[in-house]
């Protein structure tokens, strides 16, 4: 299984809302990430867990939340939200998040949430 | 100046055409990615190299760490092959920086 999976596709939330987003993956990667991208430009990283552990968090407002409940699962939980985070939302994964010689440490990438905040 | 620099932004192209994106980047990286995302969302991961050239299928991805450089060319190219073609370089850790991808259009 080399698939990374992503819940829902699509979300329309208001801003009082709180939801969660689900990634989940079975290659046994040790390292996963969620991106944030707005249409037409590269995916910005937000956050990235290493063996379960919080190991980068790129100054996200505290209105999105991760969790690694463990090491197949990623969740995102958001609340208050405002309509500028309204974008793509992608998960990916990798076998783990130190340096590894040359092309040890590919990202998968799931198909994302489109989340749109009213 | 951005980290990495695709070129050109925007490519149409006949069905059949062999088509070249280019890659610099101004860092030390351990790995290059190239990327597709179809319009919808998902991302796709064609190629990961450090040295040399790699091929899958019509597509081929070469790169020349002395010049900073990494081209993607598609050969015989099908509109199916329309989409966002990313290139993204791993310089420390896990962490990618991406360039600002190329829209490529080929029409039949």
């Amino acid at each position: 299984d080399t698939e990374v999976t992503q819940t829902p596709k699509h979300l329309v939330m208001g801003m009082t809302n709180k939801k969660s987003l689900k990634c989940e993956q079975h290659m046994g990667h040790r390292a996963m990430y969620w991106y944030k991208q707005k249409a037409k430009k590269p995916p910005e990283l937000m956050f990235v867990y290493s063996y379960e552990k919080l190991s980068i968090n790129e100054s996200v407002p505290s209105r999105f939340s991760p969790e690694c409940p463990n090491s197949s699962l990623l969740n995102l939980h958001l609340h208050a939200l405002q309509p500028e985070d309204s974008a793509l939302y992608l998960c990916a994964s990798s076998r783990g998040s130190t340096v590894l010689a040359g092309e040890g440490n590919e990202q998968f990438f799931g198909p994302g949430t489109r989340l749109t905040v009213l | 100046k951005n980290e990495v620099e695709q070129s050109p932004q925007n490519l149409t192209a006949q069905e059949g055409e062999f088509i070249t994106i280019n890659c610099s980047y101004s860092v030390g990286i351990s790995a290059l990615h190239w990327l597709q995302q179809h319009p919808g969302g998902g991302i796709v991961s064609l190629f990961m190299l450090s040295s040399g050239k790699k091929k899958h299928g019509r597509l081929i991805a070469t790169i020349n760490i002395q010049e900073k450089h990494s081209s993607l060319h598609i050969t015989a190219s099908h509109p199916r092959d329309s989409a966002v073609y990313i290139c993204a370089v791993r310089s420390s850790g896990s962490r990618l920086t991406f360039g600002e991808g190329t829209q490529l259009t080929v029409n039949p």
